[in-house]
């Protein structure tokens, strides 16, 4: 059975610093997609990876795959307030039919 | 217009009601899911249908009912709630296929069922 693991579980940051979120995966896959959810509002799709050693960039956050290590890392530029929320990484084990997801991340922004 | 849409936003039941949860998506997808997110924020998937035909069912009670009128919709029904059915349910949508598997997943804005 596929597990998705998340590291940290919960972040509280500075603005203006930098971190990483991991997630590691347990079986093969090359699709993994990073989520991000306001609380109480739905999940909006950050990144979509689809081979080993992709990479994407979108303002402060980029996302990296390494298919080989089953991992694939989150990481925060000189964070904001405004990317406090939960992030959640998601690993696709049937062609997009079956999204499993880590127990998510809750990053905090403290200015 | 709102992509993937599902009503009600709230759901309260009694214990032992039977409720249903709507959702139609205008994306176009052949795909539609339903995830469960718990008290702890952890998602898991419970049904995906393909082209209105059930693909996946996780290990979730008959009391829950999946139904796909067509591509567009995908509804759910729940027999007998129970308290530990209190979560807040997502529906998504996406097109996969082996050649579009780099859609990704479109989700509604969540249904919040409550059981008193």
């Amino acid at each position: 059975e596929l597990k998705v693991e998340q590291n940290p579980l919960f972040l509280s940051m500075q603005e203006g610093k930098n971190y990483t979120i991991y997630c590691n995966y347990s079986t093969t896959s090359d699709r993994l997609y990073w989520y991000r959810q306001d609380p109480g509002k739905s999940l909006e799709s950050l990144f979509v990876l689809l081979s080993n050693g992709a990479v994407k960039q979108e303002g402060r956050l980029m996302a990296s795959l390494d298919t080989k290590a089953r991992l694939s890392t989150l990481h925060i530029t000189a964070a904001v307030h405004d990317l406090s929320a939960t992030y959640f990484c998601a690993v696709d084990i049937r062609y997009g039919n079956k999204l499993v997801f880590g127990a998510g991340t809750i990053l905090r922004v403290k200015s | 217009d709102t992509a993937v849409s599902q009503t009600p936003k709230y759901l309260v039941t009694q214990m032992g009601n039977d409720k249903s949860i709507k959702c139609e998506q205008n994306l176009g997808h052949d795909t539609m899911y339903w995830y469960k997110q718990d008290s702890k924020k952890f998602l898991k998937i419970m049904f995906s249908y393909n082209n209105k035909e059930l693909i996946i069912n996780e290990t979730v009670p008959n009391r829950f009912s999946p139904k796909s009128p067509d591509k567009a919709h995908l509804n759910l029904h729940i027999n007998s709630l129970e308290l530990g059915d209190s979560a807040v349910y997502f529906c998504a949508s996406s097109q996969s296929n082996r050649w579009s598997y780099n859609s990704p997943l479109h989700f509604g804005n969540g249904t919040r069922l409550t059981v008193t």
